[in-house]
């Protein structure tokens, strides 16, 4: 079946640190892999993706690997910023064509001054 | 920019009652998507219409269902409300399967 698996938090790092989410996937087909970011009291934001394996997504910088040999999709960024805090979520769009996302339960990220 | 909009932000109803969620978007997007999410769970899919017309039922549709109205609103109805349904209801939609899906800032509900 289809699944996603993200690393547990929260998780709470200093202004500057680097920061790293584990998202590992099982899926059929060729799926798309997105991370969503969501700020409080506000939905779902696309924070970047990847259609096909060895694909990088980046934005604000954010960046995401598909690895397909590890069905990894783990989210880096070099140096947080306090206005980083939010849940992100990874999610799964199973293969081309398919209708459901599957999410992840989210991590809580807090960067502190 | 408005993108999807969902009504009301926040209800609070006893267990028996109905209510009907809203749903709006202004992009022209052909799929729209209701899920529910509660904690420790992330994201799970209640109901989707893949066009205008159309509607199926996602991952936990039980106690629900849905009125694609036209191509712009989606609406989510419970006709009596359970306590098992406090969560927060987030509204999507996209253009095509291929995209990544827009959502609304959700709607919190809790049943007493």
């Amino acid at each position: 079946g289809n699944s996603v698996t993200q690393m547990e938090g929260p998780v709470t790092l200093s202004e500057e640190a680097f920061l790293t989410i584990n998202c590992t996937y099982t899926a059929t087909g060729y799926p798309s892999l997105f991370w969503y970011v969501q700020y409080p009291g506000e939905g779902l934001q696309l924070l970047l993706k990847a259609t096909k394996a060895d694909d990088k997504g980046s934005n604000k910088g954010f960046e995401a690997t598909y690895r397909k040999e590890t069905t990894s999709f783990h989210l880096e960024k070099g140096s947080v910023q306090v206005s980083d805090s939010a849940v992100y979520f990874c999610a799964l769009n199973p293969q081309t064509g398919a209708n459901n996302l599957f999410f992840g339960t989210g991590t809580r990220l807090t960067v502190i001054p | 920019n408005a993108g999807v909009t969902q009504t009301p932000k926040f209800q609070v109803l006893k267990t028996g009652q109905s209510m009907t969620l809203q749903c709006a978007q202004d992009m022209n997007h052909n799929s729209m998507y209701w899920y529910r999410q509660d904690p420790g769970m992330g994201l799970r899919l209640i109901y989707y219409s893949a066009s205008e017309g159309t509607t199926d039922k996602g991952e936990v549709p039980n106690g629900y269902n849905v009125s694609r109205l036209n191509k712009r609103e989606f609406s989510l109805r419970l006709e009596s409300a359970a306590p098992s349904q406090t969560s927060v209801y987030f509204c999507a939609s996209r253009d095509n399967l291929n995209q990544p899906q827009h959502f609304g800032d959700g709607t919190r509900l809790s049943i007493l």
